[in-house]
């Protein structure tokens, strides 16, 4: 156990619909990053956000959004969904930039869209 | 991020060593050496990390050549539970203490044979 937790598990939704995936990064922990993992294209970064404030962005598509609260925990928003965003979205966190330099990753939110 | 290349497969049996590579011929001074490691439907999880000199924790070991130029991640007796994908990625630490991300190649599915 990572200490990352994702909700929902799993989520299945239609083609155009919009979804909120949570996550709550391990306690102590400024740092969230999201990811995606799809069979063709493997893990990729989408997104970073340290103590609120988005920092770095990757691959995300602007059908998608995220944001950090006060208490740490983030949301991935995927709206006009499509097939091909089918994917497992993990989210991690990591200790402070002066500990041991790891993301712990959650056990991810697998989406299916139909 | 500087490129790394792994094997696709490898396999191994059960309570043998694994020596898993990883090249990395333009690593620049500044990058760590990172290994994640990722289950059957799991989030990847960290297995070891390293500059210079080899390093040794819980899980595995980091054989790093003196060039830096590629890497060994040593599983010192591989157990069914170490089948997974493993990733090995290079870390700038000059891309800021509070805003990195993984960049994740393709990593080396590794089979373990009871």
């Amino acid at each position: 156990d990572s200490g990352v937790t994702q909700t929902p598990k799993h989520l299945i939704t239609a083609t155009g619909q919009r979804v909120t995936l949570r996550c709550s990064p391990r306690s102590g922990d400024l740092s969230v990053y999201w990811y995606q993992q799809s069979l063709d294209q493997g893990l990729q970064f989408l997104i970073q956000y340290y103590n609120g404030e988005e920092r770095a962005k990757g691959n995300i598509l602007e059908r998608f959004s995220a944001q950090q609260f006060p208490d740490l925990h983030s949301e991935l928003n995927l709206s006009s969904l499509e097939l091909g965003d089918s994917a497992l979205y993990f989210c991690a966190s990591r200790d402070s930039p002066w500990g041991t330099d790891t993301q712990y990753f959650g056990p991810g939110t697998r989406l299916t869209v139909l | 991020d500087a490129k790394t290349t792994q094997p696709n497969s490898m396999e191994s049996n059960e309570e043998e060593p694994v020596h898993l590579p990883c090249n990395h011929s333009t690593i620049s001074g500044t990058d760590y050496i990172h290994w994640y490691r990722q289950l059957p439907s799991q989030g990847p999880e960290y297995v070891i990390h390293g500059l210079t000199s080899n390093v040794n924790n819980r899980m595995a070991s980091l054989a790093i050549a003196e060039d830096r130029k590629s890497s060994t991640l040593i599983l010192h007796r591989a157990t069914l539970r170490d089948a997974a994908v493993y990733y090995c990625i290079l870390r700038d630490v000059r891309s800021g203490g509070s805003n990195y991300k993984l960049t994740f190649g393709k990593g080396t599915l590794l089979t373990v044979n009871p």
